[in-house]
């Protein structure tokens, strides 16, 4: 019962350095998230896939980018790396956008901009 | 703007107590309210998801209370446990712009012996 995983669980970059963040999820779910977690705010939504082969912006989708590359895997990639996206990202997926479908969520990806 | 606050922002009790936390929202128009639990360093695990015509909801010892006409919402814990030590996140959907869920920022609970 994997559910949602997320690689790495912690990753240190410097200012201007890219990296990607790996998501997969073995529920066979049409719909998988992208959010961001920081101190004293709620989680704030990056991007989502509706379903395998399309993307959507989210409330806070500066400074990033994201491939759906299959039904299963949803990665997230900094391509600039900046103090400010330092958080925890936490990847999610769901069987479809519908509202009464319950989100499941990955353990987490601390990361750290220095 | 769509708004999701609770209360208290945090809470020790002692393990066996009851506890009761607070979620109050502006979030409109409204869809459903979800209660999650996040564990300190992993990641939301949901509690339970109640819609407008529901007013309450059990998941063991968690249960889940309703008002959509004052929007508010709370989250009973009953003979609290060591392993209830986490925050409770509620969550609000609303239907305008396809399903968009706004996050309390969560009561940090401490349960001690």
């Amino acid at each position: 019962n994997a559910g949602v995983t997320q690689t790495p669980k912690f990753q240190v970059l410097k200012t201007g350095q890219s990296m990607t963040l790996q998501c997969a999820q073995d529920m066979n779910h049409n719909s998988m998230y992208w959010y961001r977690q920081d101190p004293g705010m709620g989680l704030r939504l990056i991007y989502y896939s509706a379903s395998e082969g399309t993307t959507d912006k989210g409330e806070v989708p500066n400074g990033y980018n994201v491939s759906r590359l299959n039904k299963r895997e949803f990665s997230l990639r900094l391509e600039s790396a900046a103090p400010s996206q330092t958080s925890v990202y936490f990847c999610a997926s769901s069987q479809g956008l519908s509202s009464g479908n319950t989100i499941y969520f990955g353990e987490g990806s601390w990361l750290t901009v220095v | 703007k769509n708004q999701v606050e609770q209360s208290p922002q945090s809470l020790i009790i002692l393990e066996g107590k009851n506890c009761t936390l607070q979620c109050n929202y502006t979030v409109s128009p409204f869809s459903n309210l979800r209660w999650y639990k996040q564990d300190t360093g992993r990641g939301p695990v949901s509690l339970t998801i109640m819609t407008f015509s529901e007013n309450t909801k059990s998941n063991g010892r968690y249960t889940a209370t309703l008002d959509a006409d004052t929007k508010q919402s709370s989250l009973h814990i009953t003979a609290s446990q060591l392993s209830d030590s986490a925050s409770y996140i509620c969550v609000v959907t609303n239907t305008g712009g396809g399903n968009k869920l706004t996050f309390g920022t969560g009561t940090q609970l401490k349960v001690e012996l």
